[in-house]
């Protein structure tokens, strides 16, 4: 079936540091695939979303390339800022209207 | 435009009590979807709501029901309450075009606590 993996964390990075999060995934089809992320006590917010194979998503400075050859949609951060400290999940769309995501990889970033 | 919005906020009841948990979808929207975010379970699919049918249901026991109003919000009953019920409940909209559907948008959830 259709599945969803992304590295463990937490991750823990220093102000500016470059910030990477991978999202692999199985899928039968053409899903689309999304990066949300949730803040402290809140739901959960879309980050950026890609449709098709080699689209990339773009959104406050994260990008993630929708890639069919090695099943992965890794998302990317050139600085990141104490604010970017969440949980960010990686999902795919199904044929039966539900999200499939991955477990979740924890970010801080400390001053 | 306003968002997914969802009451209450936070809900406390006691074991073998009923919760009704609401959600009102972005204007235009016709699916509505309930997940469960239990601590330690991630995201978990609960129900799938379209023009007022229930499309698809996680695997989660029949106490979990709801339904979907003519203006396309939607209510979520959890009957015979368990400690385990215990946790945030999200719910999203979106268009339902094409063969998978379009992108869901999130409210803020509803913190349930079973005592």
């Amino acid at each position: 079936g259709n599945s969803v993996t992304q590295m463990e964390g937490p991750v823990t990075l220093s102000e500016e540091a470059f910030l990477t999060i991978n999202c692999t995934y199985t899928a039968t089809g053409y899903p689309s695939l999304f990066w949300y992320v949730q803040y402290p006590g809140e739901g959960l917010q879309l980050l950026l979303k890609a449709t098709k194979a080699d689209d990339k998503g773009s959104n406050k400075g994260f990008e993630a390339t929708y890639r069919k050859e090695t099943t992965s949609f890794h998302l990317e951060k050139g600085s990141v800022q104490v604010s970017d400290s969440a949980v960010y999940f990686c999902a795919l769309s199904s044929l039966e209207g539900k999200l499939i995501f991955g477990q979740g990889t924890e970010l801080s970033v400390k001053p | 435009e306003a968002g997914v919005t969802q009451s209450p906020t936070h809900l406390i009841k006691t074991r073998g009590q009923q919760a009704t948990l609401r959600c009102s979808p972005i204007s235009g929207h016709t699916s509505v979807y309930w997940y469960q975010q239990a601590l330690g379970l991630g995201l978990q699919f609960l129900l799938w709501y379209d023009e007022g049918e229930e499309r698809n249901r996680g695997n989660f026991p029949p106490r979990f029901s709801g339904r979907q109003f003519p203006n396309y919000s939607s209510e979520l009953n959890v009957n015979a309450l368990e400690l385990e019920d215990s946790a945030l409940y999200l719910c999203a909209s979106s268009l339902a075009t094409g063969v998978y559907t379009d992108t869901q948008y999130f409210g803020p959830g509803t913190r349930l606590t079973v005592l």
